[in-house]
Formats: structure tokens, sequence, C-alpha cells
């Protein structure tokens, strides 16, 4: 069945690069395409960012000078790259596949931080 | 890009009770879909292409609308479902969400 998992650092300090990866099995990223949803603690969705199954990428207008999206096809991987972090980049971060225009299948979320 | 307006934000049923929670896009839409979530969980996705019901989702849950005017209808609400419901299009890029509807049980 279709799985996608998040993985990353948990807490970044301010200024710094949040790295994240997020492992999926049940398909093929060549075939599907992965984005990036987050979500601030007790707030709204927010898309980040995609990935296409050809490896075009996609981002939200006021994160692309600060965000890059590629992926492993080989191991099944998609990271994700944002730089410069601040504080309102405190949020849950979901990696989600697509079929057509909606998000049909979610991994559970990693929780970043951002605090000295 | 195309703004999301979900109204009531917070919204108290009773069991048994119908609950419509609207969604209002700036710009007309093709589609709109909708997630429920509920603390801690990821996102469900709930009712897709309008008024498509996501796999297992109960038959007490129904959508509608067009252009740029939505909605999410509960018939004979029960407790488990306490949640929050956004709306979400991709119509245009970039997809954009509704700020979300918290549903509580009376």
């Amino acid at each position: 069945q279709v799985q996608l998992k998040e993985s990353g650092p948990g807490l970044v300090q301010p200024s710094q690069t949040l790295s994240l990866t997020c492992t999926v099995s049940g398909f093929s990223l060549t075939t599907n395409s992965v984005h990036w949803v987050r979500q601030p603690p007790g707030e709204g969705l927010e898309w980040v960012g995609t990935i296409w199954s050809g490896g075009n990428t996609d981002y939200n207008s006021v994160l692309t000078s600060r965000l890059t999206i590629s992926r492993d096809t080989s191991k099944s991987q998609v990271f994700l790259e944002m730089s410069s972090l601040q504080t309102e980049d405190t949020a849950i971060y979901f990696c989600t596949r697509s079929f057509r225009n909606w998000f049909a299948y979610w991994g559970q979320g990693t929780l970043v931080t951002v605090s000295s | 890009e195309i703004v999301l307006t979900q109204s009531p934000t917070t919204i108290t049923a009773s069991p048994g009770g119908k609950v419509t929670i609207t969604c209002r896009a700036s710009s007309s839409v093709s589609y709109m879909y909708w997630y429920q979530q509920k603390p801690g969980a990821s996102p469900k996705p709930w009712i897709y292409d309008t008024s498509k019901l996501a796999s297992g989702v109960p038959s007490r849950f129904s959508g509608s609308g067009s252009g740029a005017s939505y909605s999410l209808t509960i018939n004979t609400m029960e407790t488990v479902d306490a949640a929050t419901y956004f709306c979400q299009q991709w119509s245009s890029t970039p997809p954009t969400f509704g700020s979300g509807t918290k549903l509580e049980i009376k």
C-alpha cells in the first residue's frame, strides 16, 4: 500500500538550513508527484512545493528563494531543503502524494521547531 | 492565488443534527476538495471532485457546489465527526487551503 514517512532533525536554529526526507513505498516517484505541505501548530495548511513525476519542481512563491526539493528515485526518497530558517517556519511538515488535483495520501508529518 | 474562505470558523452541533460548512473561493474553481483532521493526526482525504466521498467516509457526509461556492454537509452528525475540516483547490497554482472549520460536539 501507499506509504510516506517524513524524517528530519526536529529542532533547527534560526538562520540555519532545514533538511527533510520523505521515504515512500507502494508507488514509484517516476510516475507520481510528491508534495510538501506544512502546518504551523494550531493553524492551517500551506502548500510548500512539488516535485513532479518528471522531476520538475514548483515552489510556493513566498519560499522559492529559500527552497529546494529533489529526489533519489532509486531510494524512493524526496528531499526538502529550506535555508535561512526563521521562527515563522516552525511547523509540522507533511509529504503527500497527489491523485489528480488533490492530496490523496499523507505521511504522519514531522514537527520542525526553529529555536535557539 | 485563489483565496479560500471557510465559514464558520467554529461550529458546535448536537449529535443527530445537521451541519453545513461553506468554502468560498476568490475566483471560480472547477472542483473543491475536503480534508478531515483530528488533533495530532495528518489530514485525511475526505471529499474529492466536489461531491465524491473518499474511501471509508460515511454516507452521512456530502459535498456540493460550483463556481466559487462550495459546501460540506453532515446529516445526522455523530460524535466521531468532531474534527477540523479544510477545503482545498488546485484549479490554479498554487494549490490553496481554507483556514479550516472546527466542528465541536454540544
